[in-house]
């Protein structure tokens, strides 16, 4: 089945304690995404990578880390979460250059930083 | 990216069509316009897309203004499984950086 697959699904954790939430895709796409969404301002674009070893900030990357060494994976990083990173996480891919341009987004892992 | 202008809430009854309207008036010739929808804290779900011509597929269909300013995704037969936000989206179709501006979309509200 394809699909895109984040965990953990759920996190509470403390001010500082670093921190990785990690992305899988199984479609072989280039494309990957991270978005945070809070209420009132919707989904955010934090980082997105449009294949292996490429990544570019979004809207908003401070306080966040990514990487891409396979084209299967991309991990969120947060070396030292603050409360202002509270927020439910989804991670997306996609082809490129696609007309359709469909997203696959994951589940989504919401976080909580005490 | 064109901005979009949608209701920010609708309620349509289970078994009746929903039709939800979407403002693109700053669309530009190269851009299409695509409908996701998120069910309650899911990740959003591609619906459908379309550029100039009216557009069908299994889950909805989308009719396009001929001047290209707004346009319409229809649910046909409403369930209560289509309570969900539905987000449209103006934007290049092969845009390589591929980012999703979500604005705030429609709460559709699907009643018994």
């Amino acid at each position: 089945e394809a699909q895109v697959t984040q965990n953990p699904r759920y996190l509470i954790t403390v001010t500082g304690k670093k921190l990785t939430v990690t992305c899988s895709q199984n479609m072989n796409h280039e494309y990957m995404s991270w978005y945070r969404q809070d209420p009132g301002l919707g989904l955010r674009q934090i980082y997105y990578s449009m294949n292996v070893e490429v990544t570019d900030k979004g809207d908003v990357p401070e306080g966040y880390k990514v990487s891409r060494k396979e084209k299967r994976n991309f991990p969120l990083i947060l070396e030292s979460p603050s409360p202002n990173q509270t927020s439910l996480y989804f991670c997306a891919s996609s082809g490129i250059g696609l007309v359709r341009n469909e997203q696959f987004f994951g589940p989504g892992t919401r976080l909580t930083v005490l | 990216d064109a901005k979009t202008t949608q209701p920010p809430s609708m309620d349509c009854a289970e078994g009746r069509a929903a039709n939800l309207p979407c403002n693109h008036s700053t669309i530009s010739g190269n851009e299409y316009v695509y409908w996701y929808r998120q069910i309650h804290s899911q990740g959003p779900q591609y619906i459908i897309h379309g550029l100039k011509n009216n557009e069908t597929n299994e889950m909805a269909s989308l009719i396009i203004t001929e001047d290209r300013k707004s346009s319409t995704l229809i649910l046909p037969h409403a369930t209560l499984r289509d309570t969900a936000v539905y987000y449209c989206i103006v934007r290049v179709g092969n845009n390589a950086g591929n980012m999703l501006t979500f604005g705030g979309g429609t709460r559709l509200m699907v009643k018994p």
